[in-house]
């Protein structure tokens, strides 16, 4: 167990639609970043935040949205969804001092949109 | 922009015999280098780091890797292995100035045969 929590595991919706995954970070982690897995594109970068701000943001598109909220955790707002969003979102954390040396992931939030 | 090749993006191996996973990466600026193992329906974990000292790194479940700054690699390498070790590994980068962003490379499935 990583002590990384994401919720919900799985998610299915329908295309247009708008779904809000979860994290919560290790105790003390201080930074948060999300990635999406799929087939066609490996694992992809998205967005991290530290202590409640943007720190860097990849291949994050704009109908994607996150936040780090005061008490840590985060969440990854995804709007206007479309089939091809269909993947595995992951989330991690890093110890306090953002940096990366070493990210503990969460078990991943599959969505599926149908 | 830092980049991470995986070229073999399957290995097939018997058991108890030795193996090597390939990484290269590109960047005009100095690294860190990590190698994740994600295992099937479960989030990656940390199987080793290179930062910064000996170029031989050595991590868990008995895998080690190389850093060659000349050959801008960083190879997996296991001398024999078990069943258990069927899982997919990702070589991973992030830059010694910035290092808020890890970028994951395409990833290799090892298949373990009895």
């Amino acid at each position: 167990d990583s002590g990384v929590t994401q919720t919900p595991k799985h998610l299915i919706t329908a295309t247009g639609q708008r779904v809000t995954l979860r994290c919560s970070p290790r105790s003390g982690d201080l930074s948060v970043y999300w990635y999406q897995q799929s087939l066609d594109q490996g694992l992809q970068f998205l967005i991290q935040y530290y202590n409640g701000e943007e720190r860097a943001k990849g291949n994050i598109l704009e109908r994607f949205s996150a936040q780090q909220f005061p008490d840590l955790h985060s969440e990854l707002n995804l709007s206007s969804l479309e089939l091809g969003d269909s993947a595995l979102y992951f989330c991690a954390s890093s110890p306090a001092g953002g940096r990366s040396e070493k990210l503990f992931f969460g078990s991943g939030t599959q969505l599926s949109v149908l | 922009a830092q980049s991470v090749t995986q070229l073999d993006s399957q290995v097939p191996v018997f058991e108890e015999a030795p193996v090597e996973l390939r990484c290269n990466y590109s960047s005009s600026v100095s690294v860190y280098l990590f190698w994740y193992v994600q295992y099937p329906n479960q989030g990656l974990q940390l199987l080793l780091k290179y930062l910064s000292g000996s170029t031989l790194v050595k991590g868990i479940n008995g895998f080690e890797a190389e850093f060659n700054k000349s050959q801008t690699s960083f190879h997996l390498r296991k001398p024999s292995v078990h069943i258990s070790d069927t899982a997919e590994y990702f070589c991973a980068v992030s830059l010694k100035t910035s290092y808020d962003k890890v970028i994951f490379g395409p990833g290799t499935s090892l298949s373990v045969i009895p």
